[in-house]
């Protein structure tokens, strides 16, 4: 199975930041990674799919990048609304594994 | 509007079985593989198994082969999911989610996770 390792698993930051959430591959996946931001309480919501393509309806300050066995997600500008869990997912290979999540706090 | 509606879940005790059933709307539901993925409590997402548009193909994380089932009535518009045996790390969030495929090529898709349901919860316990 393929293992996702995100890095750091939390994030302190402020209204307005840029943050970077970092996630690796333990084999090359080349573009099969998906991020996807989920809320207490609710599912999980695609943000971003074959490692940078931005799912309909995402507002462009999310943006993803990557390929084979490093990918990041980059978020411009934080808004309230975006503290929230962030996980990645590779569909290269079945079982389709996530990383362990990344939790994003307000500072 | 895409939906998704999961039901079936309860507490049941360890080795007991349970069916779960997720009803879609809003898309043409046998244009699509479904999967089902599932969150133990305060613990990340684990994809659990998937099926293929027509049934043909059907795929399973280790953990559950040989005692889950995934099946889908396309005529019904809905997906399932037969849960056997069931041990007390089941216990979890189950959600329906839609496995869309994009960008095929060579035989292979960018699959993506792109729609989910509310889930249901499962709690296996004595």
């Amino acid at each position: 199975d393929i293992q996702m390792t995100q890095s750091p698993s939390s994030l302190s930051a402020s209204v307005g930041d840029r943050v970077t959430i970092t996630c690796r591959a333990s084999q090359s996946i080349s573009r099969y990674l998906n991020w996807y931001q989920q809320k207490p309480g609710k599912a999980p919501k695609l943000l971003i799919y074959a490692a940078s393509s931005l799912q309909s309806g995402v507002p462009s300050r999310f943006s993803g990048s990557g390929s084979g066995t490093d990918f990041t997600l980059t978020i411009n500008s934080l808004q309230p609304e975006d503290f929230a869990t962030y996980y990645c997912q590779q569909s290269y290979s079945t079982p389709r594994t996530f990383g362990q999540g990344t939790k994003l706090e307000i500072k | 509007e895409v939906q998704l509606v999961e039901s079936g879940g309860g507490l049941v005790q360890p080795g007991g079985s349970l069916r779960l059933s997720c009803a879609a709307s809003g898309f043409t539901f046998s244009t699509y593989w479904m999967s089902w993925v599932r969150q133990a409590p305060g613990k990340g997402l684990e994809w659990v198994a998937n099926i293929k548009q027509d049934g043909s193909e059907k795929y399973y994380v280790d953990s559950v082969k040989g005692r889950f089932t995934i099946s889908r009535d396309n005529a019904k518009n809905s997906l399932y999911l037969q849960m056997s045996s069931l041990r007390a790390e089941d216990t979890a969030l189950y959600y329906c989610a839609r496995d869309r495929a994009l960008y095929c090529g060579g035989g292979t898709c960018y699959f993506s996770f792109d729609y989910w349901g509310q889930g249901t919860l499962v709690t296996v316990s004595s």
